[in-house]
Parts: structure tokens; sequence; C-alpha cells
């Protein structure tokens, strides 16, 4: 069936140091995929996102990757900073473009 | 910029009881979807809604609920008899375009069912 795993579940980053969560789906003609943040208690709010066309997106410090092959994506923050701390949840979009969400991650940049 | 609004932002509910969560979609947006999550856990999706019909509902979406676009403006989500387990928070989202397209989301109801 349809499913994105991701890893870590936690994460924990020194001010400035890099973070990279990782996302692996299951339906190959997944085509279109989401990264949101979640802060406690929030909407979760779209960040960055990647069309199957395309191997790699950038947007200042946040990136993201894909390898269809694979079928992996993953998200990278650069010179994180304390605001990055929250849940982040990757998704990807199936052929009527639901959403699958991972499990997601929770992110502490810690100062 | 425009938002998806959701109310209320809490419902508290008796166990048996039926409920309707409200949520206004963006105004030029066709594709309209209700997502839950349990507390701590993932974000699940429940329906998704175009050209006032289903487009597909998950396993979750059994016969205790129901969705409709009641006017030009309104989506809601009705649970028709209330479970312990029904208990999260919903997430109402709409996109622009058939296709792959950002879903936007709104805030959130956090649904209490005692």
């Amino acid at each position: 069936g349809e499913n994105v795993e991701q890893h870590p579940s936690t994460l924990s980053v020194q001010e400035g140091d890099s973070a990279v969560i990782k996302c692996t789906y299951s339906d190959s003609a997944s085509n279109y995929f989401p990264w949101y943040k979640q802060e406690l208690g929030k909407r979760p709010q779209l960040i960055i996102d990647i069309r199957s066309n395309v191997g790699e997106k950038k947007d200042q410090r946040i990136a993201v990757t894909l390898n269809k092959t694979a079928k992996h994506f993953s998200l990278h923050i650069t010179e994180t900073q304390p605001e990055d701390s929250a849940v982040y949840f990757c998704a990807a979009s199936v052929r009527t473009y639901k959403y699958i969400f991972g499990t997601g991650t929770r992110l502490k940049v810690l100062a | 910029e425009p938002e998806v609004t959701q109310t209320p932002s809490h419902q508290v509910t008796q166990m048996g009881q039926e409920v309707i969560l409200h949520c206004v979609p963006i105004s030029n947006h066709l594709y309209f979807y209700w997502y839950r999550q349990i507390l701590g856990q993932k974000v699940e999706f429940l329906v998704s809604f175009y050209n006032n019909e289903i487009s597909e509902k998950s396993e979750i979406f059994d016969d205790q609920f129901s969705v409709e676009r009641p006017d030009g403006s309104n989506f809601t989500l009705k649970i028709r008899s209330t479970k312990l387990e029904d208990s999260a928070m919903y997430f109402c989202a709409s996109s622009p375009l058939r296709g792959n397209q950002p879903q936007h989301f709104g805030d959130g109801t956090r649904l209490s069912i005692l």
C-alpha cells in the first residue's frame, strides 16, 4: 500500500550546524513531494516542495533532493537557528493528489 | 495572503453525539481535503472533494463520516456518532488546480470526545 517512511524521529543539532531528514516512499506513481513544518499546536506550513522531474531544489537555507530510482527524498537545512525547532513532515502526493505523510521528525536546535 | 479558516478551534463533545467541523477554503481553490492528526502522530488523509463529490476517501472515513459543501464557501466534515478514538486535530486543506499543487492547511479543530 501507500506508505512514506521518515527518519530520524528526533534530531538534535547545535545552532549553526546542518540538519538532514530522509524519507522513502512506496508508490512509484508519486510525483510531488512537499515538506511541511509544524510548530506546537499550529497548522502544517509548506516550506519547500519538489516535483519528480527535478532532482534538487533550494530556497535559501533549505534544500530538497529527490532520487526517483531509489524512491528517496531528503530535506537539508543549513545554518540552523533556534526558530527552526519544530516537527517536520515529508509527504508524497499520489494519483488523486491526496498526501501521504511521513511520521514526522522533531528537530531541536540547541543554542 | 489568503488562508483556510476553520471553526471552532476546539470542540468538546460527548461520545455518541454528532459533530460538524467547519472550513472555509481559499476562495479560488477547487480541491478540498480533510486530514486528521491524533496527538503526537502523523497527519492522516481522510477524504478529498472536487466538483461537489468525493474524489477519494481513506479507510478511516467510514459511514460515520460525511462531507458537504452546503454553499459556495463552506466545506464541512460531519461525524455522526462520535467515538473516543475520534479525538484528534482535524485539518482542512485546499489547493487551487487539478494536478499536484501545494495544499494549504487551516489551523485545525481540536476535537475532544468525552
